[in-house]
């Protein structure tokens, strides 16, 4: 079974100090996809980033940067220099590709609160 | 880039009374859909699958005869609501895989308040 684990509920931090947000995950599939999403208060899901399981390379967009390690099936987000627009509700998710099970696994979600 | 609409975005009404909600993907075709739903401070939870022109694949706990859906073209799946009860009141969030890339976009979501 799939499963992704975002052991961090809530995260509060003062503007301009860097933030990574967790991500654990578990699948057997040797093949899958991983996701980040955001979620602001208005609910909708803003697509972050898509990491395919070949693909270890860390991603830089400028300030958001992701660390995708394999041997420790973690796929962490880190904020640079965070500002108060980054407040949201940010989750993790998990994609695997044999047939018939193409559904995306949500973690439980970090809520990430920047103060000013 | 892919958008995917819902309608309505906010909804009110009566215990017992039934309410739709329409997802579409407005510039892609989407053989697959999914429907989720969200409680507050939760994380989404898939309800179903649906593949157009096919019955839609509940996940387990989900009651098929109360959250129905349809799944009639490629641009358009329903969910149903039926006899809404308070405990319904929720977000749901509809997302559609765009056949040819299979990336999955999600709608805006809806929510439900049911009094």
């Amino acid at each position: 079974a799939q499963k992704v684990t975002q052991a961090q509920t809530e995260i509060s931090v003062v503007e301009k100090e860097d933030v990574t947000l967790d991500c654990v995950y578990e699948t057997r599939d040797t093949t899958y996809y991983l996701f980040w999403y955001k979620q602001p208060p208005s609910g909708e899901l803003v697509f972050l980033i898509r990491r395919n399981s070949f693909d270890e390379q860390n991603e830089i967009s400028g300030r958001y940067s992701w660390n995708f390690q394999k041997s420790t099936s973690s796929f962490n987000f880190t904020i640079t220099a965070s500002q108060v627009v980054d407040s949201a509700v940010y989750f993790c998710a998990l994609r695997v590709f044999r047939q018939g099970a193409q559904k995306l696994v949500f973690g439980q979600g970090t809520r990430l609160t920047i103060n000013p | 880039g892919a958008v995917v609409s819902q309608h309505p975005s906010r909804v009110i009404c009566k215990s017992g009374t039934s309410v739709k909600i329409e997802c579409r993907s407005l510039d892609f075709q989407a053989t697959t859909m999914f429907w989720y739903r969200q409680f507050p401070k939760k994380s989404l939870m898939l309800m179903a699958t649906s593949n157009e022109g096919s019955k839609a694949t509940y996940e387990q706990g989900v009651e098929k005869d109360k959250f129905l859906i349809n799944h009639a073209s490629l641009t358009l799946s329903t969910l149903t609501v039926t006899s809404a009860h308070p405990e319904d009141s929720s977000f749901y969030i509809c997302s559609a895989r765009d056949w040819g890339t299979y990336e999955q976009y999600f709608g805006p979501g809806t929510r439900l308040t049911v009094t």
